[in-house]
C-alpha cells in the first residue's frame, strides 16, 4: 500500500495563477483533510470531507476549492494564488470507529512558493 | 472561541524523561491526539484518548483530564531520534484542531 499520495511535492507560482494540488489514498478511508502548515507553526484545516461527493469548511478556507468526486481523491485548487498561500500544504485521511475518527495518516506534503 | 496551548520548546538528555502538555478551549471534543513531525517531514501519530486516563505504547504515554481541559504526552527513555516537534489535537466532530507544537531537543 502506498497510504497517502500528494502531487506534486514542489512548485512555484506567480501571483494570480492557478493551480490543483492532488491527493490519493488507497486505504479505503472514508474522511481527507487539507492542511497548511507555515514556518514554526500547527497545521490549519483549510476544507476536508467526510465522504465521496462531500465536503466543507474548515478554519481557513478562503482562497480554496476542493472536490471529492472519488471516494481515494481529495483535489486542493488555488483559483487565483497569493504570497500570503506560500505554505506546506498536507493531505491526510482517517476512518471512524464508534464515532471516533481516531488516527490520521498524512502524506509527505507539497511545498508551495508564490512570488 | 478555539485554542490549544503548548511549551513552544523543551530541552532534555538522552534517556531522560520529559512531559509535553496541552490546555485546550474548543467548542467540541471527541478526543485528544498526539502527533510527531521530524523537520522537513510529515505528522505521525503517535496516541490518541477519547477518556480520561493514561495510555501507554511503548516508550510513549498519552494522559487526558476531560475535566481539566488537559493531556499531556510523557516520553520515556529518551533517543536522539526523538528530537522532533509534538503537536496535541483536538477532535471536534468531524474535523481537527491542531496545537501550535512543542519543539523537543534531545541531547547527548
Amino acid at each position: 500500500n502506498a497510504g497517502v499520495t500528494q502531487t506534486p511535492k514542489f512548485r512555484v507560482l506567480k501571483t494570480g495563477q492557478s493551480m490543483t494540488l492532488l491527493c490519493a489514498q488507497d486505504m479505503n478511508h472514508e474522511y481527507m483533510y487539507w492542511y497548511r502548515q507555515d514556518p514554526g507553526m500547527g497545521l490549519r484545516l483549510i476544507h476536508y470531507s467526510v465522504g465521496e461527493g462531500t465536503t466543507a469548511k474548515g478554519e481557513v478556507p478562503d482562497g480554496y476549492n476542493v472536490s471529492r468526486l472519488k471516494k481515494q481523491n481529495f483535489l486542493l485548487g488555488l483559483e487565483s494564488a497569493a504570497p500570503s498561500q506560500t505554505s506546506v500544504y498536507f493531505c491526510a485521511s482517517s476512518y471512524s470507529t464508534s464515532g471516533n475518527t481516531y488516527e490520521q495518516y498524512f502524506g509527505p506534503g507539497t511545498r508551495l512558493t508564490v512570488t | 472561541g478555539q485554542s490549544l496551548e503548548q511549551p513552544s520548546e523543551v530541552t532534555a538528555v538522552e534517556g531522560a524523561i520529559v512531559q509535553i502538555n496541552c490546555t485546550y478551549q474548543t467548542s467540541g471534543f471527541y478526543g485528544l491526539s498526539w502527533y510527531q513531525q521530524h523537520d522537513g517531514g510529515a505528522p505521525t501519530f503517535l496516541s490518541y484518548n477519547a477518556l480520561d486516563g493514561l495510555e501507554e505504547t511503548g516508550r510513549f504515554s498519552s494522559f487526558l483530564s476531560r475535566s481539566d481541559s488537559y493531556g499531556y504526552l510523557l516520553l520515556q527513555e529518551l533517543q536522539m531520534k526523538d528530537s522532533a516537534s509534538y503537536f496535541c489535537a483536538v477532535e471536534e466532530g468531524q474535523n481537527f484542531v491542531f496545537g501550535p507544537g512543542t519543539r523537543l531537543s534531545v541531547l547527548p
